[in-house]
């Protein structure tokens, strides 16, 4: 059984580019949630993703957008980037919405 | 609006010391509340408390929850300088009309233990 995974490791942006983000969940679980860490601060929800769809989500704006593939991997997209979407961005995924979350090694985003 | 609240937000301690760290919330749609260690990366896993009063405890660290007060702790005793890290307490919410939930973390306690 595999963990979560995610890529890249990190990368670094220029403001008003766009970023795409990927998780691979844990087998077997079909629910994906995606939060922000940015430094000196606890994790910010963004949103969950259950079949393909979004489920819940936190106070960020529509640029920051997702995807859930039918293998429940899922895509975190981020347009027009601004200098604080610089952060650590956590993708956790459970066996179904209102389970446990195991969260994923964490993509690192700097924008310059 | 959904908070939750850690202090003290650092600490610096010495080996063999004991530590508490707190935890207060207020939040809808309470589940449970979880303990993360976190040092490099992504956080991990220590604690999920459900109850009121009920301790849980694994080696050195253990933690308890009081419902009424909205209220965690987090103690560490005999510290070693592994522990050096920082600490997240977060709440889990359900959502009010679809099923799922959410993470609702503090902002974390920085402990550095020294030897």
């Amino acid at each position: 059984e595999t963990g979560v995974t995610q890529s890249p490791t990190h990368l670094i942006k220029t403001r008003g580019q766009q970023v795409t983000l990927r998780c691979s969940s844990q087998s077997g679980h079909n629910t994906v949630s995606w939060y922000q860490q940015a430094l000196g601060q606890g994790p910010q929800f963004i949103f969950q993703y259950y079949r393909e769809e979004e489920n819940g989500r936190g106070n960020f704006p529509p640029r920051f957008s997702g995807l859930q593939f039918p293998n429940y991997s899922s895509e975190l997209n981020v347009n027009a980037l601004e200098l604080d979407d610089s952060a650590l961005y956590l993708c956790a995924s459970s066996l179904f919405p209102n389970h446990e979350q195991y969260f994923g090694p964490g993509t690192r985003l700097t924008v310059t | 609006e959904d908070k939750v609240v850690q202090s003290p937000l650092s600490l610096v301690v010495h080996e063999g010391d004991t530590v508490t760290l707190n935890c207060s919330y207020e939040v809808t749609n309470f589940r449970s509340l979880l303990w993360y260690k976190q040092e490099k990366k992504a956080p991990t896993f220590l604690f999920m408390l459900t109850s009121s009063g009920i301790e849980k405890k694994s080696g050195r660290l253990s933690s308890i929850l009081d419902k009424k007060e909205l209220f965690s702790i987090l103690n560490i005793t005999a510290t070693q300088t592994g522990d050096s890290a920082i600490y997240l307490c977060a709440v889990e919410a359900l959502f009010k009309r679809e099923y799922g939930n959410k993470l609702v973390f503090g902002a974390g306690t920085i402990l550095r233990v020294k030897s």
